[in-house]
């Protein structure tokens, strides 16, 4: 069975730096998804970024960016130029192509704190 | 707006009262799942539909029942809640639930904070 970790739960930065949360998932499989998902106090779940295995180019939106080595098992986030608005739980997830019950595993999450 | 509304957002109630926590979308969704989410633990699937009248258990289904009568509608059921039920749940619809789609996209409803004393 596939697994998520995600070993930092809690991760502190400043204001207009950078930060990278980890993400490592335990897979047998050579063809899947990967996603990071923001979870503000609001409790909504919003989707951050996706990759596609089978990409080797890592996935960008604005100032959200990944790290995905696949050899490694590897998914990162960097998030550059941190806002207050940042702060949020980070949640990676994984998505089989071939899963029959079509789930997200997730990661425990990392609860990001942004100092003004 | 397209939304999937969860309700209530908060409930507290006794072991052995059943309740139910509906979740409804609007945008025309085939693929609506149920999740529960535990600190340490992430989310974990406790059921999802493909499609009105098909629905199929996640990892974590005791307990719970769900119906999919209508496509719009997913509720969730729990029969007799015990205290190992308190949780946050979240309802999460997709228009397609084959991830090669471009229409593959999660949308998630607010969670219901769940609290069984």
């Amino acid at each position: 069975a596939q697994t998520v970790t995600q070993s930092q739960p809690e991760m502190s930065v400043q204001e207009a730096e950078t930060v990278t949360l980890s993400c490592t998932y335990d897979t047998s499989e050579s063809d899947y998804y990967l996603f990071w998902y923001k979870q503000p106090p609001s409790r909504q779940m919003i989707l951050v970024i996706r990759q596609e295995a089978y990409k080797q180019q890592n996935a960008t939106e604005n100032r959200f960016s990944v790290n995905f080595q696949k050899a490694a098992k590897s998914f990162s986030l960097k998030i550059s130029d941190s806002q207050l608005g940042d702060a949020a739980m980070y949640f990676c997830a994984y998505r089989s192509a071939m899963d029959s019950n079509y789930q997200l595993i997730w990661g425990a999450g990392t609860k990001l704190i942004i100092k003004p | 707006e397209a939304q999937v509304t969860q309700n209530p957002r908060y409930l507290i109630t006794v072991t052995g009262k059943k309740l139910t926590v509906t979740c409804s979308q609007n945008m025309n969704h085939e693929y609506m799942s149920w999740y529960r989410q535990d600190p340490g633990l992430g989310l974990r699937q406790i059921y999802y539909s493909m499609n009105v009248e098909v629905t199929d258990k996640g990892d974590v289904p005791e307990g719970y029942k769900v119906s999919r009568k209508e496509k719009r509608n997913f509720p969730l059921i729990l029969e007799s809640p015990s205290p190992n039920q308190t949780s946050l749940y979240f309802c999460a619809s997709s228009l397609s639930y084959d991830i090669g789609s471009p229409n593959y996209g999660y949308t998630f409803g607010s969670g219901t904070r769940l609290t069984v004393v």
